[in-house]
């Protein structure tokens, strides 16, 4: 059971938007720290979509986003395409575990 | 263009060491704090270990304390990670990535550039 939880899967048809949830608690999303996005395709390097809870490193397109509010963080995907088919992994600070920490990935499967 | 290149993993018993490598190019190694992490078969994301710039600082998840050491060659544009006493739990996807510091208050550093990883697995 990971301190962040993410949901296990989520799905869309093409073009439509989806959502990946990441909640924690008071000792890391809720306490103010960063959260950063990953995306890991199969036979590829993983790859920071989000850092800092809402940035997008150059060459991220913007149909991907990342919000923050209380002890959660959101990935939002729009216009989805079949090429966004990966996991996504959200990443934190935990004071109380005084470590980084990952969520335990969502599958996201386009239908 | 950035590129970390794994490799080193393979098969190997419990008890057994295996020794990765990371080569590194289109960035200069010497300004970054570096990281391996690793992906177990059917479960997530964990970071291993990290090393500062010069080597001066390290850092181990606890569950490899005493058992695997990160190591760097600038020069060589390398990063190492041998791993001795292996476990079975110690099978997954082995990567390294670059890191970004974490600069002031409730920033969290992050791994900007990962490799494809190199697959270890640990098994009688």
């Amino acid at each position: 059971q990971s301190v962040l939880t993410q949901p296990p899967s989520v799905s869309g048809a093409p073009g439509q938007r989806v959502t990946v949830s990441c909640t924690g608690s008071s000792s890391n999303i809720g306490a103010g720290y960063d959260v950063h996005w990953y995306q890991l395709l199969p036979g590829t390097a993983p790859k920071l979509l989000i850092y800092g809870n809402s940035n997008r490193p150059s060459g991220v397109p913007d149909r991907f986003s990342g919000s923050k509010s209380g002890t959660s963080a959101s990935l939002a995907i729009t216009g989805l395409q079949a090429e966004d088919e990966a996991d996504y992994y959200c990443q934190s600070y935990d004071s109380s575990l005084s470590d980084v920490l990952f969520g335990g990935g969502t599958k996201l499967t386009v239908l | 263009e950035v590129q970390l290149v794994e490799s080193g993993g393979g098969l190997v018993q419990p008890g057994g060491s295996l020794r990765l490598s990371c080569a590194a190019s289109g960035f200069t190694l010497s300004h970054n704090w570096m990281s391996w992490l690793r992906r177990a078969p059917g479960k997530g994301l964990e970071w291993v270990a990290n090393i500062r710039q010069d080597g001066s600082d390290i850092y181990y998840v606890d569950s490899v304390k005493g058992r695997f050491t990160i190591s760097r060659d600038n020069a060589r544009n390398s990063l190492y990670l041998q791993m001795n006493s292996l476990r079975v739990e110690d099978t997954g996807v082995y990567y390294c990535a670059r890191e970004i510091a974490a600069a002031g208050r409730g920033e969290v550093r992050r791994f900007d550039y990962w490799g494809q990883g190199t697959l270890v697995t640990v098994s009688s």
